[in-house]
């Protein structure tokens, strides 16, 4: 069973400058979610869907992100326009019906803003 | 809001020592999860504690959930170099569904 994908892994870009990341959850998992990781800190969540539906949407800095589920099932992230801040690990998870406690991690994508 | 901690932030062991890393939570909480994170790569479910004084063991690791689950740990005995990375716990408070992700502990094993 292939897990999560992302896609790119690594993104270099200037500050002001727009950049989006994709991910494909576990095949039958309803639950996807978006983490931003800071060097050093724990995984810190931005936004939750339950299909195609964003049900938590409170951490994400509505200013310049945003996100869509259109399907619900791969989903996207975009950041508009970025800033140095904006440095970090973006993790996609998922989880299933059956089981909602437990997350799958993706291998994440490396956001370096210059 | 909630806040998980963990300490300590990091920990250097000779391989073969004991490891424990401990997790408090603001909040009670409904479950509490453990993550292992290797350099580089992303963050990989170990298990989840549920009931109040739960303890459950896999092979070396013991992870245990307080009694008034706001806090737990994770022991590692005896200490092997594939134990490196940062152990995060996370935890759901109590009533909801968002899994709020501790500090975490960087554990370094040297031969």
């Amino acid at each position: 069973e292939a897990g999560v994908v992302q896609s790119p892994r690594y993104k270099i870009i200037e500050k002001k400058q727009p950049v989006a990341f994709w991910c494909n959850p576990i095949s039958g998992h309803n639950t996807l979610y978006w983490y931003r990781q800071n060097l050093g800190q724990g995984p810190e969540l931005l936004i939750r869907y339950e299909n195609e539906e964003a049900v938590d949407d409170s951490q994400l800095p509505k200013d310049r992100f945003s996100a869509e589920r259109l399907k619900g099932v791969d989903s996207t992230l975009k950041i508009q326009p970025a800033e140095l801040g904006d440095s970090a690990v973006y993790l996609c998870a998922s989880s299933s019906r059956t089981d909602q406690e437990t997350q799958y991690f993706g291998p994440g994508t490396r956001l370096l803003v210059l | 809001g909630q806040q998980v901690m963990q300490i300590p932030q990091y920990q250097h062991v000779q391989e073969g020592e004991d490891f424990t890393t401990y997790c408090n939570s603001s909040t009670t909480l409904s479950n509490i999860q453990w993550y292992k994170q290797r350099p580089g790569g992303h963050p990989v479910f170990l298990i989840q504690l549920v009931k109040s004084g739960e303890v459950k063991k896999q092979k070396r690791l013991t992870f245990q959930f307080g009694e008034a689950k706001k806090n737990s740990s994770l022991h590692i005995t005896a200490t092997q170099t594939t134990d490196v990375g940062t152990y995060f716990c996370a935890g759901i408070a109590g009533g909801g569904n968002k899994l709020t992700f501790g500090t975490g502990t960087q554990l370094k094993v040297e031969l």
